[in-house]
């Protein structure tokens, strides 16, 4: 079985950006979930999505939006990128019957200049 | 209420050591406590988790021990190598599924 993926693994943006960055889940996986990863601040929670609705949501602005489509894969969103967003993005998947064993794909890093 | 809280932030152990990272927490509807591991370039990965009406779990060299009373719980990595180097992340699951994040513990492990 084919593991998380996620496109582009590195992405380089300039402020006042935006940027889509996309992730493919595990086969029969319908809930992903999109985390911000940086030094020191471990994983942050941005968004789940289970079968294309949003199911939960963390703390972020409104500037970071999320969509899932109807085969699972998902995307996430940040307009008007600000120097602070310079993160490691994750994506995990975890399946219907156990949705909190998360399956993580190798992240974006994402780096605003 | 919602925190997990992980300590210590990094560990420098020696080969065929004892390495020791404790999480603990406040929230008592917490129902599942799983820990990640994290390599260089790869996201996390499942490790090893635990339920709290089990007081210790061990899986190979991989040791949860639980303590509900306390809220605490930790993860224990026996005969530690060098191959075990990497960043370690406790959680805990919510009621919705979501799962509540500790900050990381970066282990080295020296030759």
């Amino acid at each position: 079985k084919a593991g998380v993926t996620q496109t582009p693994r590195y992405l380089i943006k300039t402020r006042g950006q935006q940027v889509t960055l996309s992730c493919s889940p595990i086969s029969g996986h319908r809930s992903v979930s999109w985390y911000q990863q940086t030094p020191g601040q471990g994983l942050q929670f941005l968004f789940e999505y289970f079968s294309e609705t949003q199911r939960n949501k963390g703390n972020f602005p409104g500037r970071f939006s999320g969509r899932q489509f109807s085969n699972s894969r998902s995307e996430m969103n940040v307009s008007t990128l600000e120097l602070g967003d310079s993160a490691l993005y994750l994506c995990a998947s975890s399946s219907p019957g156990t949705p909190w064993e998360q399956y993580f794909g190798p992240g974006t890093r994402l780096t605003v200049t | 209420q919602q925190q997990v809280k992980q300590s210590p932030q990094s560990l420098i152990v020696q080969k065929g050591g004892i390495s020791i990272i404790n999480c603990a927490y406040e929230n008592t509807a917490f129902d599942y406590f799983p820990w990640y591991q994290q390599f260089p370039g790869k996201g996390p990965a499942l490790l090893i988790a635990i339920r709290p009406d089990v007081s210790e779990k061990k899986e190979g060299r991989f040791t949860i021990s639980f303590n509900k009373s306390a809220k605490q719980f930790s993860l224990h990595i026996m005969d530690s190598q060098p191959g075990d180097s990497a960043t370690y992340f406790c959680a805990a699951r919510e009621s919705n599924y979501q799962l509540i994040w500790g900050a990381g513990t970066k282990l080295i492990i020296k030759p």
